[in-house]
């Protein structure tokens, strides 16, 4: 299974609503990815997870809250978001933070309204 | 900080070869990598290069000067499949995983 399974594929939220984006891969990867990607343009890494802990935060706003509730999963947990977040999110894993080939998920195509 | 530059967009008709240069510049550096994007798909890795010198995969060959901090990726026998977005991504020294990617180059293939 080389698989990175992410949902909902797509998600229309309100700036005023909580929801939580999931990401899974069972390939026993022990570092996890988020990433922001706009229209047209490269995906940005806004957070990584090594061994289930939280070891890069790319200066991203509070509104953004990762969690890694066990090495197979990743979540992204979305509150009081601005519509200059509307973006497809991204999550990508990788067999240990030194392997330099990620695997990423088909991401979740997020507007906010 | 990182910054990479790849031209925007590249054309090419089916069978050639095509080159995607990709410059960068990097407080320090780790390996170039590069990854194929799809209209609606998710980026999938390509090849990945840390010493000097040319990586060889099927179709697909990368190549780093490290001195020159420049790679390129060369695609031969295009098929109208390798129509894409592709990125160059650096690693800095201290983290190799800690991807930053270049603007990406849209390759369009025509018959």
């Amino acid at each position: 299974d080389t698989e990175v399974t992410q949902t909902p594929k797509h998600l229309v939220m309100g700036m005023t609503n909580k929801k939580s984006l999931k990401c899974e891969q069972h390939m026993g990867h022990r570092a996890m990815y988020w990433y922001k990607q706009k229209a047209k343009k490269p995906p940005e890494l806004m957070f990584v997870y090594s061994y289930e802990k939280l070891s890069i935060n790319e200066s991203v706003p509070s509104r953004f809250s990762p969690e890694c509730p066990n090495s197979s999963l990743l979540n992204l947990h979305l509150h009081a978001l601005q519509p200059e977040d509307s973006a497809l999110y991204l999550c990508a894993s990788s067999q240990d933070s030194g392997s330099h080939e990620q695997y990423f998920g088909p991401g979740t195509r997020l507007t906010v309204t | 900080g990182q910054s990479l530059e790849q031209p925007s967009e590249v054309t090419a008709v089916e069978g050639a070869i095509v080159q995607i240069n990709c410059t960068y510049q990097t407080s320090g550096f780790y390996g170039l990598s590069w990854y194929q994007q799809h209209d609606g798909g998710a980026p999938t890795f390509l090849s990945y290069n840390a010493l000097d010198g040319l990586e060889e995969t099927g179709r697909f060959s990368s190549f780093l000067s490290r001195s020159d901090s420049y790679g390129y990726l060369l695609l031969q026998e295009l098929q109208m499949k390798d129509s894409a977005s592709y990125f160059c991504a650096v690693s800095p020294n201290n983290a190799g995983n800690m991807l930053t990617f270049g603007g990406g180059t849209r390759l369009m293939v025509k018959p």
